[in-house]
């Protein structure tokens, strides 16, 4: 049964770190999509790629996040420097889109639970 | 620009009794449609999805949804509330083919579905 895995599932860090989230999407899945969710804002798209190129990264705060997909098979989410008003749940979720539309599912992986203090 | 509103933050039902979730969503082109579901400390799974054709959609779990174009409207409904139905449940619109957002989906602010005994 083929998932989306994140890494860390939990972290706890101190405003001012470095904190970097990963995921590996299913294999054969041309697309990766990172989302936060807090109680306020829901559910927030902050980047996706496809085929490993960034299509759109204007949900993330440009000075602080960064996003890659250094291969297929592991995406990264990265926080420098870290603030406390970044700590939520950060999930990741992949899916095979074909075309340029969007009838295809997207599968989440279980979500990074961050907090800094 | 796409847009979801999901009337009611939480519903609360009886075991046994209909559930109604509502969702309207806003689109300039034909939507796709997905309502997914969030238990306690996990991802988002798919309970449904509308792309074309057959406007009543079956889910997983006895859920199932309509959607009216005329309402713009995609409102999950299941017979029988389960107690295992307690969860969060979101309504996310895409664009369909033709469209240029590469799968992106655009989420609701969820509603918290809670079954009494």
């Amino acid at each position: 049964d083929a998932r989306v895995t994140q890494t860390p599932r939990d972290k706890v860090t101190e405003m001012g770190q470095e904190v970097t989230m990963r995921c590996q999407p299913i294999l054969g899945h041309n697309t990766v999509f990172w989302y936060r969710q807090t109680m306020m804002q829901g559910l927030e798209l902050l980047a996706y790629f496809r085929n490993r190129a960034p299509l759109d990264d204007s949900g993330m705060p440009k000075d602080r996040f960064s996003a890659e997909m250094p291969d297929a098979t592991l995406a990264t989410l990265k926080i420098q420097p870290s603030e406390p008003r970044d700590s939520a749940v950060y999930f990741c979720a992949s899916g095979l889109v074909t075309g340029t539309g969007g009838a295809d599912t997207q599968y989440f992986g279980p979500g990074t639970r961050l907090t800094v203090l | 620009a796409q847009s979801v509103t999901q009337l009611g933050s939480h519903v609360s039902v009886s075991e046994g009794a209909l559930v109604l979730l509502r969702c309207n969503y806003s689109s300039s082109v034909p939507p796709y449609l997905f309502w997914y579901v969030q238990y306690p400390n996990q991802g988002l799974q798919l309970l449904l999805k509308y792309t074309t054709g057959a406007t009543l959609v079956k889910g997983i779990n006895g859920f199932e949804a309509e959607f009216k174009k005329s309402e713009t409207s995609f409102h999950l409904t299941k017979p029988s509330a389960h107690m295992s139905d307690a969860a969060e449940y979101f309504c996310a619109v895409s664009e369909s083919a033709g469209g240029t957002s590469y799968g992106k989906l655009t989420f609701g602010q969820g509603t918290i579905l809670t079954v009494h005994p």
